[in-house]
């Protein structure tokens, strides 16, 4: 069984560009969730999707966006980079995404904004 | 103050020394996850627990819901157990609905 898949692995990117990261779920999984790791701020929730529907979200700015389709892959993009957003994006898919459903975690993209 | 707080920081210990790493929490929870982060950033779900107690292999973890803390620990501990370990929770309240994260633990075994 294929675990959950993430796209790119790195990522260069200027500031003021936008960049598009890509998560593929395990199979029959229709949740997705999204977090942020930096040095600073160690491991921080985005945003979840469940359905193609976003049910939950994280304290970020509207600049950090996404999407889930029929097929339960999600996309989470983000505009007008800045430095800041240097970080490991990882997404996880579940189940249903549940409190008390396991998450699977991708092996993340790292974006590098110079 | 962060909602979910890991001790040890930083951990060294030698091989076959039993490993015992603490989370505490804030905040009401519907499940706690112990999390391995090896470097190169991919993450390897160890543990999601209610309550009680729970055995793979050579790790346990526990929680107390009463006391809000957990316990992840390792038995003759091994160098390729050296990983970052994070506890992250679900909260059972409402807002945001996804995983917070404590600090992490750096654990390193040495041979």
């Amino acid at each position: 069984k294929a675990g959950v898949t993430q796209t790119p692995r790195y990522l260069i990117k200027t500031r003021g560009q936008q960049v598009t990261l890509s998560c593929s779920p395990i199979s029959g999984h229709r949740s997705v969730s999204w977090y942020q790791q930096t040095p600073g701020q160690g491991l921080q929730f985005l945003f979840e999707y469940f359905s193609e529907t976003q049910r939950n979200k994280g304290n970020f700015p509207g600049r950090f966006s996404g999407r889930q389709f029929s097929n339960s892959r999600s996309e989470m993009n983000v505009s007008t980079l800045e430095l800041g957003d240097s970080a490991l994006y990882l997404c996880a898919s579940s189940l249903v995404g549940r409190g008390d459903t396991e998450a699977f975690f991708g092996q993340g993209t790292r974006l590098t904004v110079v | 103050k962060n909602e979910v707080e890991q001790s040890p920081q930083n951990l060294t210990a030698q091989e076959g020394e039993f490993i015992t790493i603490n989370c505490s929490y804030s905040v009401g929870i519907s499940a706690l996850h112990w999390l391995q982060q090896h470097p190169g950033g991919g993450i390897v779900s160890l543990f999601m627990l209610s309550s009680g107690k729970k055995k793979h292999g050579r790790l346990i973890a526990t929680i107390n819901i009463q006391e809000k803390h957990s316990s992840l620990h390792i038995t003759a501990s091994h160098p390729r157990d050296s990983a970052v370990y994070i506890c992250a929770v679900r909260s059972s309240g409402g807002g945001a609905d996804g995983l917070t994260f404590g600090k992490g633990t750096h654990l390193i075994i040495q041979p």
